[in-house]
């Protein structure tokens, strides 16, 4: 069956660090959505990535879209503790609509 | 314009009683889906409603679980006997129709502890 592994599983940065999260397929993608949960909260939708080699940014966070579209990566720039939280990648076969979610990575920020 | 709701909030039972929590999605989404997210953990996939289709209930992880959506809107996610393992967030999400690659809208959640 279709695995999805999101690494890594922590991250424990300083604030101002870079911070990525990597989130890989066995299947090739249809779509890619990133999701973040801030503690004690639920699941809020960040983004969606559909194309091969795709680049999105909002503000210090970039997503992007392997080539192969096997794999995605989301990426902070100059962390800040209000990014503390954990990132969920959440995956499309191509060939079905069966949307799995990753096990997420956790994100922790020193101020 | 309102978001999901989940109701109640929060739960603590006794281990055996039964539990029914409710889930209200956005109006006009077609998909409802139940997730249960232990402490500090992923979020575990339970079951997936789609308008007038039959559920996928391939996520239950006993025949304990269960979950009817009545009117293709509101939805009901029943535990019967708890144990303590049940305790968890119980995390409901929609979306629109057309498939479940559409992104989803998760409500608050409702934190069962089951003593």
């Amino acid at each position: 069956g279709q695995q999805v592994m999101q690494i890594p599983q922590y991250q424990h940065v300083q604030e101002g660090e870079d911070f990525t999260t990597y989130c890989n397929s066995s299947t090739t993608l249809s779509n890619i959505q990133w999701y973040k949960q801030r503690p004690g909260g639920h699941p809020v939708f960040l983004i969606q990535l559909v194309k091969s080699g795709e680049v999105k940014k909002q503000k210090r966070l970039t997503f992007q879209f392997g080539e192969a579209k096997k794999n995605s990566s989301l990426h902070i720039t100059a962390t800040q503790t209000t990014d503390v939280g954990t990132y969920f990648c959440a995956v499309v076969p191509y060939n079905n609509n069966d949307m799995r979610f990753g096990a997420g990575t956790r994100l922790t920020v020193k101020p | 314009g309102a978001g999901v709701s989940q109701s109640p909030s929060n739960k603590v039972t006794e281990k055996g009683k039964d539990v029914e929590l409710r889930c209200d999605p956005i109006s006009g989404h077609t998909a409802l889906y139940w997730y249960r997210q232990s402490l500090g953990q992923g979020l575990e996939f339970l079951i997936y409603f789609q308008g007038n289709s039959a559920p996928d209930k391939s996520g239950l992880p006993s025949d304990r679980f269960s979950a009817e959506r009545t009117g293709g809107s509101v939805s009901t996610l029943t535990i019967q006997r708890t144990q303590q393992e049940d305790s968890a967030v119980y995390l409901c999400a929609s979306s629109l129709e057309g498939g479940r690659g559409l992104t989803q809208y998760f409500g608050p959640g409702t934190r069962l502890t089951v003593l």
